[in-house]
């Protein structure tokens, strides 16, 4: 049962747009949301997360849009640079369970100079 | 501080054998979770670890186990291989309960043949 869905599956943008990154959940006792970047040969690093006492995030470029009542959530990277080409994967955890990430599938980006 | 760190990088075992992945968290960190990861069905989660006990597991079979130390390093083991563990096993450590920001390992290549 995949428990959070993230589209699309892959992402070109030019050099300067925006990037956008949409993941639906369906636990609703989901109540913390990451999102992490992944380049090749690496872990994944944590990009920004939210809660859902929030409905947006923003830390530098990248900002988090929450909807509760839609239970989806999404990552816009403004201004996106070609360093930013990378796999992102949206993620959700229960309360006091973060230990427990249910990720989404991965959206690979490409930013085209 | 040094970040998660896992041991060996690359692992190269054939059907049938078993192996031990390590991993060391972050220094002071106590919570351990370990993650499998395929171009098929992505981040999976496979078990979490707090002060060396199991508070948390994914839905892989019994062949799949963990531990972890008194200094909180801890090792996952996979018995009888098949050649579909072939995946990338990720290991995340952070602090406590009330921390949610899990750090990601490297990771280790485990490739079965």
């Amino acid at each position: 049962q995949q428990q959070v869905k993230q589209s699309p599956q892959s992402l070109i943008v030019q050099k300067g747009g925006i990037s956008i990154i949409n993941c639906a959940y369906e636990n609703t006792a989901f109540d913390y949301f990451p999102w992490y970047q992944q380049f090749p040969g690496k872990g994944p690093a944590l990009l920004i997360a939210i809660r859902p006492d929030v409905s947006e995030k923003k830390e530098g470029r990248f900002t988090i849009s929450f909807n509760k009542s839609a239970k989806q959530f999404s990552l816009h990277i403004m201004d996106s640079q070609p360093g930013d080409s990378a796999t992102y994967f949206c993620a959700a955890s229960k309360e006091g369970n973060t230990g427990k990430l249910i990720f989404g599938q991965g959206t690979t980006l490409q930013v085209k100079p | 501080k040094a970040g998660v760190t896992q041991t060996p990088r690359y692992l190269i075992k054939t059907r049938g054998q078993q192996v031990t992945l390590s991993c060391s968290p972050i220094s002071g960190h106590r919570s351990v979770s370990w993650y499998q990861q395929t171009p098929g069905q992505g981040l999976q989660f496979l078990f979490e670890y707090f002060s060396e006990t199991q508070r948390n597991k994914g839905n892989f079979p019994g062949r799949f186990s963990g531990r972890q130390f008194s200094n909180s390093r801890s090792e996952m083991n996979v018995s009888t291989l098949e050649l579909g563990d072939s995946a990338l096993y990720l290991c995340a450590s952070s602090g406590d309960r009330g921390s949610d920001t899990q750090y990601f390992g490297p990771g280790t290549r485990l490739t079965v043949l």
